[in-house]
């Protein structure tokens, strides 16, 4: 099985600022590495995949890098709106296995 | 418009069984992965189970031989049965659509289905 580790659990910043998500992954996953926004008592929803491809409809701040066994997500100008856990996923298991890293909280 | 609904979700005594239902429409869910995601109370996700569109399943090992992923095509419907529940198993769990084109992504999730498995 392909773990997945997420960097920090959890981080405070202001409005404004920027932050970065770190995901790396237990063996090289190419660039089959996806981001998750999930906000209390909701679903998550695709931000990024392909490790830097903008979902339709994410607003341009957002960000994803990577590939092999280290990912980032970074969030640029943030806004109170972004204040949720993110979640990176892998997808590139053989048969298919959607390991998910820990989660980040992040706050606002 | 893609929705997913889950049900059957409820209080189950340990050892005991449960099936989760996840009604699919907007799509045909045996033309797509389809996949159950899981996430235990203040905890991450924690992927379940994923059925392909030949109709061959996988399992992660902390459900496998425990738990059951299949569908109805005729109610593009899909089942998650559920036995042998520990309380580990406590969780909302989600139906979820991957997409092939997001490379593997998942695009489209219900609102989940919560199982509380407790004496």
């Amino acid at each position: 099985d392909i773990q997945m580790t997420q960097s920090p659990s959890s981080l405070s910043a202001s409005v404004g600022d920027s932050v970065t998500i770190i995901c790396r992954a237990g063996q090289r996953i190419s660039f089959y590495l996806n981001w998750y926004q999930q906000k209390p008592g909701r679903a998550p929803k695709v931000l990024i995949y392909g490790a830097s491809t903008l979902h339709s409809g994410v607003p341009s701040r957002f960000s994803g890098s990577g590939s092999g066994t280290n990912f980032t997500l970074t969030i640029s100008n943030l806004q109170p709106e972004d204040s949720a856990t993110y979640h990176c996923q892998q997808s590139y298991s053989t048969p298919p296995m959607y390991t998910f890293g820990q989660g980040t909280k992040l706050e606002i | 418009e893609v929705q997913l609904v889950e049900s059957g979700g409820g209080l189950v005594q340990p050892g005991g069984s449960l099936r989760l239902s996840c009604a699919a429409s907007g799509f045909t869910v045996n033309s797509h992965y389809m996949t159950w995601v899981r996430q235990a109370p203040g905890k991450g996700l924690e992927w379940v189970s994923v059925i392909y569109d030949s109709g061959s399943t996988n399992y992660a090992d902390s459900v496998k031989g425990r738990f059951t992923f299949s569908r109805d095509n005729s109610k593009n419907t899909l089942y998650l049965q559920m036995t042998s529940l520990r309380a580990e198993d406590t969780a909302v769990y989600y139906c979820a659509k991957v997409s092939a084109i997001l490379k593997g992504a998942i695009d489209y999730w219900g609102q989940g289905a919560l199982v509380t498995v407790s004496s």
